[in-house]
Formats: structure tokens, sequence, C-alpha cells
């Protein structure tokens, strides 16, 4: 059974840090991996969706990597902002999607 | 604009009663999802529909029930047999596995709180 796991769980950084959140995965069959961003009290919001044949996609400041052989796949924020304050989760997909519990990010102005 | 639209988005329920949570969506897309989510905790999946008039029990799928008579809409209810049922429920959707970028998109909740 699919078990995905997200590392740390909580992470505060200076305005202008360069971080990675983490994302791994027991099952190396998967179909897709999707990062979203979860405000308080909302819903959550796509941010990249990395297919089983790519290895990486870019949206802005944001990088997403998948290494299927590993069971990883990093989110890469560049030059944080306070707006990226919120929390991500990553979920892989196959025939429903089985989500991480998700890094609640502070960015400190 | 397209996007999936979740109603009541505060709900209250009274011991024993069952409520019925709405989800619209007008994207076109044929699979629909229900997740529950409880604080500090990621999303569990209750139910799932890949086809109108189809769909399968997830992992906590208990307590509640669903319809998929249509291809815009997946209902969720949530009966007296569940236990706990105060949590944030979200719907989702996405086009089926095999037809491109599944992208899953989500709408806004419903928060439902037992008096």
């Amino acid at each position: 059974k699919q078990e995905v796991t997200q590392i740390p769980a909580a992470l505060s950084v200076p305005e202008g840090e360069n971080l990675v959140l983490n994302c791994s995965f027991t099952d190396s069959a998967i179909y897709n991996l999707q990062w979203f961003r979860q405000d308080p009290g909302k819903g959550l919001t796509s941010l990249l969706l990395i297919q089983s044949s790519q290895r990486e996609q870019t949206s802005g400041r944001l990088n997403a990597s998948l290494d299927k052989s590993s069971g990883r796949s990093t989110l890469y924020i560049a030059a944080s902002q306070p707006g990226d304050s919120a929390t991500y989760l990553c979920a892989e997909g196959t025939y429903k999607y089985i989500f991480g519990t998700g890094t609640r990010l502070k960015v400190l102005a | 604009d397209g996007g999936i639209t979740q109603s009541p988005k505060y709900l209250f329920r009274k011991e024993g009663q069952n409520v019925t949570l709405s989800c619209e969506q007008n994207l076109n897309h044929d699979a629909m999802y229900w997740y529950r989510q409880d604080p500090g905790q990621g999303l569990r999946l209750i139910y799932y529909s890949q086809i109108v008039n189809d769909f399968q029990k997830g992992d906590i799928a208990e307590g509640y029930s669903v319809s998929r008579e249509k291809k815009e809409s997946f209902p969720l209810t949530v009966t007296s047999a569940q236990k706990n049922p105060t949590a944030f429920y979200l719907c989702a959707s996405s086009m089926p596995r095999g037809s491109g970028a599944n992208v899953l998109t989500f709408g806004a909740g419903s928060r439902l709180t037992v008096l």
C-alpha cells in the first residue's frame, strides 16, 4: 500500500532564503506526483504536477523534482517571501490520490 | 471561470442527523473525489467516482454515502452512523488516468461541526 511522508512537519525561515521541502513515497510505480499549497481554512491550490516520465517541473520561483528510484520528490522555493507562508502538501496519483501530512511553512519578514 | 463549488461553507449538525454536502464542477472532469481533513493531518479519501453512476469507497467510507447521477455533481451525505463527523470536507475533480496531465482541482471546502 502506497504511503506518502513529508518531512519536516513545520519549517520557519527568514525572508529571502531558498528552501527545499521533501516528499517520500514507498511505491515507485507512481503515475504522477502533485504539489499543493493550502492556506488556513481554505481548499488546496495545485502548484506543480510531475508525470512519472518527467524529472522536474518549474513555475516561477518553484521547482519540483521527481526521483522514482529513490521514492522522493522535492519542492524548491527560491527567494522565499512572507506570502509563501502556508502548508504545502504532496500527493501521489495513481487511481486515487494519496496525500502526505504536509509541511507548514512560515517565512519571517 | 471553470471551477468547483462546494456548499455550504459552514454547517452545523445535531447528533443523529444526516447532512448532505454539495459539490458541483464545470470543468468537464470525469473523476470526482471527497476527502476529509482533520486538524494537523493530511487528507483522507472518503469516496471517489471515475464515471457517472459509478463510485468506489476510499479509506474511510464508513458512515458516509455518495451518489453520481450527473457528471457535474457528486454530493456527500454524512449519516448518523459517522461517529466523529466534525472535520473539514474537500471535494476535488480531475480527468481520468490516461487522459494526460490529470491535475487534481479542489473546491474551497465545507466545515462541518457537530453540536
